[in-house]
């Protein structure tokens, strides 16, 4: 099955900076690879997609890069603000199920 | 619409008892599924259905029962609770079939504890 490995585990940052996330996945038919944002003690949320045949998107201040053929994603978030706080899941769709990465918690000191 | 409504949000249980967690979602989404989540883990899937009268086994399968009689409903029963169960436990949901991609939408959670 699917595999994908996240770094890092935590992520410490002044407001203003920029936080990269890593993952990478196994599964080279995977096709699809969402980002969940989870604040404490509440429920993921997907804030951003990307699909195979793309090799970036961005939305505001954050922005995802796919490297298909090193099997690489990356989550981008820049001018990082306190809000930001939280745990971020990667994931990777291959056949019917999505698996996540096993999460970063990102930290966003004032 | 409600979305994905899970029941209950917490619930302590004794070893060796058994109980269901109920899902519900109200957008008419073919595929279901259950997640657990724990410490360091990430969230880690249970079991899934693609559509009612259709399930199939996730990661982490082994202690759980799921069943999907219709495409509303998608309860996870525990057989006989164990202490490596106590976990939240997240049900999501997704408008797009099987081999397709789309958001999955996830519950508030339900918070189990077992003694």
């Amino acid at each position: 099955g699917e595999n994908v490995e996240q770094h890092p585990s935590t992520l410490s940052v002044q407001e203003g900076d920029s936080a990269v996330i890593k993952c990478t996945y196994s599964d080279s038919a995977s096709n699809y690879f969402p980002w969940y944002k989870q604040e404490l003690g509440k429920r993921p949320q997907l804030i951003i997609d990307i699909r195979s045949n793309v090799g970036e998107k961005k939305d505001q201040r954050i922005a995802v890069t796919l490297n298909k053929t090193a099997k690489h994603f990356s989550l981008h978030i820049t001018e990082t603000q306190p809000e930001d706080s939280a745990v971020y899941f990667c994931a990777a769709r291959g056949y019917s199920t999505l698996t996540f990465g096993k999460g970063t918690m990102l930290l966003v000191s004032p | 619409n409600a979305g994905v409504t899970q029941t209950p949000k917490f619930q302590v249980l004794k070893t060796g008892q058994s109980m269901t967690l109920q899902c519900a979602q109200d957008m008419n989404h073919e595929y279901m599924s259950w997640y657990r989540q724990d410490p360091g883990m990430g969230l880690r899937l249970i079991h899934y259905s693609v559509g009612a009268g259709i399930t199939d086994q996730g990661e982490v399968p082994n202690g759980y029962n799921v069943s999907r009689s219709t495409t509303e409903d998608f309860p996870l029963r525990l057989l006989s609770a164990a202490p490596s169960q106590t976990s939240v436990y997240f049900c999501a949901s997704s408008l797009a079939g099987a081999t397709n991609t789309g958001e999955l939408f996830f519950g508030e959670g339900s918070r189990l504890t077992v003694l």
